[in-house]
């Protein structure tokens, strides 16, 4: 069983389009995010839930919009798409926040390309 | 605010060299520090980690110990194999967040 899962793997789109790219986790986990990595491999958070809480929102464009429904899933949709989202989006989950020896458990990212 | 700063790559070496890949930290407090690993087309990997000063992280003959007084926690390996090809991320957890390095590519030559 894959513990964080997240499709599509691979997403090629054109620009003004909105996509969505899901997340789940089986961990049982309280805590999910997002990050982003661009072509320098420089991975950046995006967003981090606790229990379908927002914690931390860094500066990201608001055409970038989480959504959990529930603790186990983190979706993020994006409007309005432009070139420089290309990236890699990776999902990611810990057991809770505030105990900061957590290990954060990645899944296997989703190649956004936008054309 | 709290930072990681890394050694730059790429990293080249033969196999059955010697790896050290520096890492050095900014922070209050008292973080948590952790390499992970990516390798090509996948997520990243937790490979050690170490939450107080002077504990030893360790797996698969990678090495890194915490060390506050000179805010740093390098990776060692001391033979490395054309399988550990891969990027690797120095990050310190602390309170909410997981703050990153920009990674180092490693590539061993057979």
């Amino acid at each position: 069983d894959t513990a964080v899962s997240q499709t599509p793997k691979y997403l090629v789109t054109q620009m003004g389009n909105d996509k969505s790219i899901k997340c789940e986790q089986n961990l049982g986990h309280d805590t999910m995010y997002w990050y982003k990595q661009d072509s320098k491999k420089f991975l950046k958070i995006m967003f981090s839930y606790n229990n379908k809480e927002l914690i931390i929102n860094e500066t990201v464009p608001n055409r970038f919009s989480p959504k959990s429904p529930d603790k186990a899933h983190l979706n993020l949709h994006i409007n309005s798409l432009e070139l420089g989202d290309s990236a890699v989006y990776f999902c990611a989950s810990s057991q809770s926040r505030g105990s900061s020896g957590n290990t954060i458990y990645f899944g296997e990212g989703s190649w956004l390309t936008v054309v | 605010g709290d930072s990681v700063t890394q050694m730059e790559g790429p990293v080249t070496l033969s196999e059955e060299a010697f790896l050290t890949i520096n890492c050095t930290y900014t922070a209050t407090g008292y973080p948590s520090l952790f390499w992970y690993v990516q390798y090509p087309g996948e997520g990243l990997q937790l490979l050690l980690k170490a939450t107080k000063a002077d504990d030893k992280g360790s797996n698969k003959g990678f090495e890194a110990t915490y060390r506050k007084e000179t805010t740093s926690f390098h990776l060692e390996k001391g033979s490395v194999q054309v399988s550990d090809s891969a990027v690797y991320f120095c990050a310190l957890s602390k309170d909410d967040k997981i703050i990153f390095g920009k990674g180092t590519r490693l590539h061993i030559l057979p």
